[in-house]
């Protein structure tokens, strides 16, 4: 069975400094890897996904993510944190199956940023 | 509408009561997707509609839970017989079509059992 394991419950950085959200999956073939953000009483929105060719995919928001297979990661970056990305992050990963998407979800970072 | 709509935003029933949870997606999508959230978890699959078919509904916790979507837009969750344990957010989702479609997703309704 597929899963994600995303480390860190919470993550605080300063506005302007890099940022790093580590994810880890569990799958049996190549994966569908997803990053999405979800602010208070907010829905779930897409920031960036991964499905095959350039491991290094770019994002909505100026994120970007790496897929690297030989440590079945998929971590989140950004170079320079605005106060709005305070928000909850989650990594999931899909079947990729024709029956559609059904993702499996970590627990999500949440990510608080200072001024 | 502009994004995938739910309501109620809030629900609060009495244990054993049923509740009704709504859903309209995005015009034209043909996708709809259940997706259960616990307070401080990630969002769990309950259940997959393709137009009016249900064609996965593996995540769905017991028989008390039950969603349709019969002409192929709008869908409702019901849930018979309210347990606190089914205290949670309801998130609803859906796409175009097929694998790795971009998801969109409604706030969700937050439902409390008390």
């Amino acid at each position: 069975a597929q899963s994600v394991t995303q480390p860190d419950i919470h993550i605080t950085v300063s506005e302007g400094a890099s940022l790093e959200l580590r994810c880890n999956y569990s799958y049996g073939a190549t994966p569908y890897l997803f990053w999405y953000v979800q602010s208070p009483g907010q829905g779930l929105q897409l920031l960036l996904k991964y499905f095959s060719g350039d491991t290094l995919v770019q994002g909505i928001k100026g994120f970007e993510a790496e897929f690297k297979r030989s440590q079945s990661s998929f971590n989140l970056r950004k170079p320079s944190v605005h106060w709005s990305d305070a928000a909850e992050y989650f990594c999931a990963v899909g079947d990729g199956k024709s029956s559609g998407d059904k993702l499996t979800f970590g627990t999500g970072t949440r990510l608080a940023v200072r001024p | 509408g502009a994004g995938v709509s739910q309501s109620p935003r809030y629900k609060v029933a009495k244990r054993g009561q049923d509740v009704a949870l709504r859903c309209d997606p995005i015009s034209g999508h043909v996708s709809l997707f259940w997706y259960q959230q616990a307070l401080g978890q990630g969002p769990e699959f309950l259940t997959y509609f393709q137009n009016e078919a249900q064609l996965d509904k593996s995540g769905l916790p017991s028989d008390r839970f039950f969603a349709e979507r019969p002409e192929g837009s709008v869908s409702t969750l019901k849930i018979q017989r309210t347990q606190q344990e089914d205290s949670a957010v309801y998130l609803c989702a859906s796409s175009l079509a097929g694998p790795g479609g971009k998801l969109f997703f409604g706030s969700g309704t937050q439902l409390s059992v008390l």
